[in-house]
């Protein structure tokens, strides 16, 4: 299956740490540059923002409060020191090498309160 | 910073063809992929189509009998036609770029919302 499955919505308190998992069988592909994870952030009525990619790599901006890892076929980003800015919808996002398709998951919408 | 801009008609009736521009500016459309991306009102995000600059395009599976993707890097521009539209296709439409192949999707566009209605 090339879906990939994530919570509908997780609630953080400020201040402390939040976890979202992405799975599916993309994420465990047989070429290393086809396993790779990458999470986006958005916010209502603004376009998707990359903040991870390649699973665990920050791009240039984005700050050191989240954190990506992945585990077989588990993709994580953690939210370290939560924001209210973080509140938004987070969509991780992996390659499907059978059909060359990009895959996005359904969405984690994060709350902060 | 390359930024993309998507244009077209926010409006698009029944059983016809949506068309829709992505301009690139502040970099060539070369040596990229390039996406199309589409966000149905309160749902996720689907990915659509995506070509390289001077390659093979490639459609989701639900959609390729629909979708066409073109580029011309003369004008640094890439397109969408999605044909036989219904109420379904209403949604915010993204263009994207994904950096050399890597897989994820470094620039988008703001978005444009195109309704299907009669």
């Amino acid at each position: 299956s090339s879906e990939l499955t994530q919570p509908p919505s997780v609630s953080v308190s400020p201040g402390q740490t939040g976890t979202i998992a992405c799975s599916g069988d993309i994420l465990a592909g047989e070429k290393l540059e086809d396993k790779h994870g990458c999470w986006y952030q958005q916010k209502p009525g603004q376009s998707p923002v990359l903040i991870m990619y390649q699973d665990t790599k920050r791009p240039s901006g984005i700050p050191a409060r989240f954190f990506g890892s992945k585990s077989g076929s588990t993709a994580t980003l953690t939210i370290r020191g939560a924001q209210a800015m973080d509140e938004a919808d987070y969509y991780c996002q992996a390659w499907d090498r059978t059909t060359a398709s990009y895959v996005f998951g359904p969405g984690t919408k994060v709350t902060v309160l | 910073q390359v930024q993309l801009q998507e244009s077209g008609p926010g409006l698009v009736r029944p059983s016809e063809t949506l068309s829709l521009t992505c301009s690139v500016s502040g970099g060539s459309i070369s040596s990229y992929y390039w996406s199309w991306i589409r966000q149905s009102p309160g749902k996720g995000l689907e990915w659509v189509a995506y070509m390289y600059y001077s390659g093979r395009p490639n459609y989701s599976p639900s959609l390729k009998n629909r979708v066409t993707i073109s580029v011309d890097t003369s004008k640094n521009q890439f397109y969408l036609n999605l044909t036989s539209v219904t109420t379904a296709d209403t949604a915010v439409y993204f263009c994207a770029r994904d950096p050399g192949g890597t897989r994820r999707f470094d620039f988008w566009g703001q978005g444009t919302l195109v309704t299907v209605s009669s």
